[in-house]
Parts: C-alpha cells; sequence; structure tokens
C-alpha cells in the first residue's frame, strides 16, 4: 500500500531564505508525483507536476525534483516571501491513477 | 478559461439528512475525481470518472454515497443517509487525460451535526 509522508509538518523562516520541503513515499512503481499549495480555507493549486521518467522541473522560484529509486522528492523554494506561506502537499498517482496525498507542510515565511 | 467549480461552498445538515454536492469540471476534462479531507487527516481519493463512467470507486466509504456523471459534465456526490463521520472538506479535480495534471476546486466543506 501506498503511503506518502512529509517533512518537516510545519516549517517557519525568515523572507529571502531558501528552502526544501521534503516528500518520501513508499512505492516506486508511481506514474508521477504532483506538489500543490493550499492556503487557508481554499482549495489545492498545482504547483508543478513531475512525470516519474522526469528527474525535476521547474517553475518560476520553485524546482522540484523526483529520485523514483530511492522514493523521494523535494520542492525547493528560492528566494522565499511572505506570500509564499501556505500549506505544501505532496501526491502520487499510483497504478490505479489516482493521487495519493501526504499531510502536507504548513509553511510561514516571517517578513 | 474558467477552473473547477464545487457548489455549495459550505453546507450544515443534521444528522440522517441528504446532501447532494456539486462539480463542473474545466470544460473537455473527460476524467473527474472526487476526494475528501476529514478532519486531521490527509487528503483521499473516493472515486474517479472517465467521461460518465465511474473509473474506480475504490475509495467510496459506504452505500451511503452515490456519484453521478451524467452525460460526462458536471458531477454530483450525494450523501444519504449523512452520518456525523462524513463531515469534512470534499474537493473535486478534473483533468484533460488520466495522467495529467489534475485540478482541484475550492472544495465544499460539509458539517453533520
Amino acid at each position: 500500500k501506498q503511503e506518502v509522508t512529509q517533512i518537516p509538518a510545519a516549517l517557519s523562516v525568515p523572507e529571502g531564505e531558501n528552502l526544501v520541503l521534503n516528500c518520501s513515499f513508499t512505492d516506486s512503481a508511481i506514474y508521477n508525483l504532483q506538489w500543490f499549495r493550499q492556503d487557508p480555507g481554499k482549495g489545492l493549486t498545482s504547483l508543478l507536476l513531475i512525470q516519474s521518467s522526469q528527474r525535476e522541473q521547474t517553475s518560476g522560484r520553485l524546482n522540484a525534483s523526483l529520485d523514483k529509486s530511492s522514493g523521494r522528492s523535494t520542492l525547493y523554494i528560492a528566494a522565499s516571501q511572505p506570500g509564499d506561506s501556505a500549506t505544501y502537499l505532496c501526491a502520487v498517482v499510483d497504478s490505479s491513477y489516482k493521487l495519493i496525498f501526504g499531510s502536507g507542510t504548513r509553511l510561514l515565511v516571517r517578513p | 478559461e474558467a477552473g473547477v467549480t464545487q457548489f455549495p461552498s459550505h453546507s450544515v445538515i443534521e444528522k440522517g439528512q441528504t446532501v447532494t454536492l456539486r462539480c463542473d469540471p474545466i470544460s473537455g476534462h473527460d476524467n473527474l475525481y472526487w476526494y475528501r479531507r476529514v478532519m486531521g487527516k490527509e487528503i483521499k481519493f473516493l472515486l474517479h470518472f472517465v467521461k460518465e463512467s465511474k473509473q474506480d470507486e475504490s475509495g467510496m466509504p459506504n452505500n451511503r454515497f452515490l456519484a453521478e456523471r451524467t452525460g460526462g459534465t458536471y458531477s454530483t456526490l450525494k450523501v444519504q443517509p449523512a452520518e456525523l463521520e462524513d463531515s469534512g472538506v470534499y474537493f473535486c479535480a478534473s483533468s484533460q487525460h488520466t495522467l495529467r495534471e489534475q485540478y482541484f476546486g475550492p472544495g465544499t466543506r460539509l458539517t453533520v451535526t
């Protein structure tokens, strides 16, 4: 059974710092991995999708990497800003095409 | 292009009542998914439609939950009768193809009292 874990559960950093969020999954048989952000009381906003054949994807200040063999992904946020404060969720698409989510990392970027 | 929309945004009902949630996917997206998050837990898959057909309903908790997608456009999720443990946020997502990016709606917060 696929399980997704995100570490840390919460993170507080000063503005301008570069940071890394971690995601691990137990079964390497995934089709892709998707990173989302969720603002309080809002839906999920897709940030990046990495196909299983890819090693990384970049969008602006965000860079996501995928190491399928070790069951790990990282989301790197460069030059963090207060507007980056949100919960970041990692999810993998398993063999039945559904997303399996981690519990998220709550990020606070202090001005 | 309009995103995924869900209605209502919030519903408060009493135990034993019926509630119907609606999801309108992004136009042209054949794949429609329902997920939910109950208090303190991860977001969990409920079911997956491809057009009007149920591709996978393995996540549906029990037979009090009924999902439909008539005509392959919008979808409804009915809970009848509602129980206290059904409280949570119900998300709908859609994608153009099965392994493409899933786009989520804002969710419906269901409170059963």
